[in-house]
């Protein structure tokens, strides 16, 4: 079972950037999947949620309106697409996969990937 | 600004127990499961506790979780070197619709 993530890097104040979550060793489609992010020195931040549909998606009021969760269950693969970064965004990001099943309002998240870090800054 | 509540920091010595807390509301904690993370430096977050007091296949006894009203506790028994370490505990929130951590506890062995 792995999550591995890619796509991070530099972006300037505005910019965009899309995230990228690829699962093995499980039903991909039979669990919602999370991002969770953790700025330098800081504590973790949930970002957004996904259902194992993909048809319910929820987000921290902190990047709502800016970041969109989506999935491809036909590819085992998980995104996050970013658009008007903020410094504030500067972070290592963390793709999960619940342990609860395709729900989403089921937070514990047992599997993580290694993290792939992003920085609004110019 | 987290709406879950721990302690910064807490320490003692090699083979003796800390507790940790987590203090919220019931909106979260009071209605939802509380799991339980630990994150050494550098590395990814690891599922210690899920639905406030069960334990993953690999990890130790040693590691206890509980809850109560609006409150929720991590446990460490023999305390060893290798558990410095960031923990973080975390729930849905049935108000925000959205997932909640704690603002994290470290733990320093003495």
């Amino acid at each position: 079972v792995q999550l591995v993530e890619s796509g991070g890097g530099l972006v300037q104040p505005g910019g965009s950037l899309r995230l990228s979550c690829a699962a093995s060793g499980f039903t991909f489609s039979s669990y919602a999947m999370s991002w969770v992010r953790q700025a330098p020195g800081k504590g973790l931040e949930w970002v957004s949620d996904v259902s194992g549909s993909g048809g319910s998606r929820y987000y921290a009021d902190s990047v709502k309106g800016r970041f969109t969760i989506s999935r491809d269950n036909s590819k085992d693969t998980l995104y996050l697409q970013m658009n008007s970064l903020r410094a504030e965004d500067t972070a290592i990001y963390y793709c999960a996969k619940k342990a609860g099943g395709a729900r989403v309002f089921y937070f514990a998240m047992d599997i993580w990937g290694q993290g792939t870090s992003v920085t609004a800054s110019s | 600004q987290s709406v879950l509540t721990q302690p910064p920091s807490v320490s003692a010595a090699p083979r003796q127990k800390v507790t940790i807390s987590c203090s919220g509301s019931s909106s979260n904690i009071g209605n939802n499961y509380v799991s339980w993370y630990q994150q050494l430096p550098g590395t990814a977050p690891k599922l210690l506790i899920y639905d406030n007091n069960k334990r993953p296949s690999g990890i130790p006894d040693r590691f206890s979780g509980s809850k109560s009203g609006t409150s929720a506790t991590l446990g460490i028994t023999g305390l060893q070197t290798g558990d410095e370490a960031d923990y973080y505990c975390g729930t849905w929130d049935s108000s925000l619709s959205a997932g909640v951590f704690g603002t994290g506890t470290k733990v320093t062995v003495l």
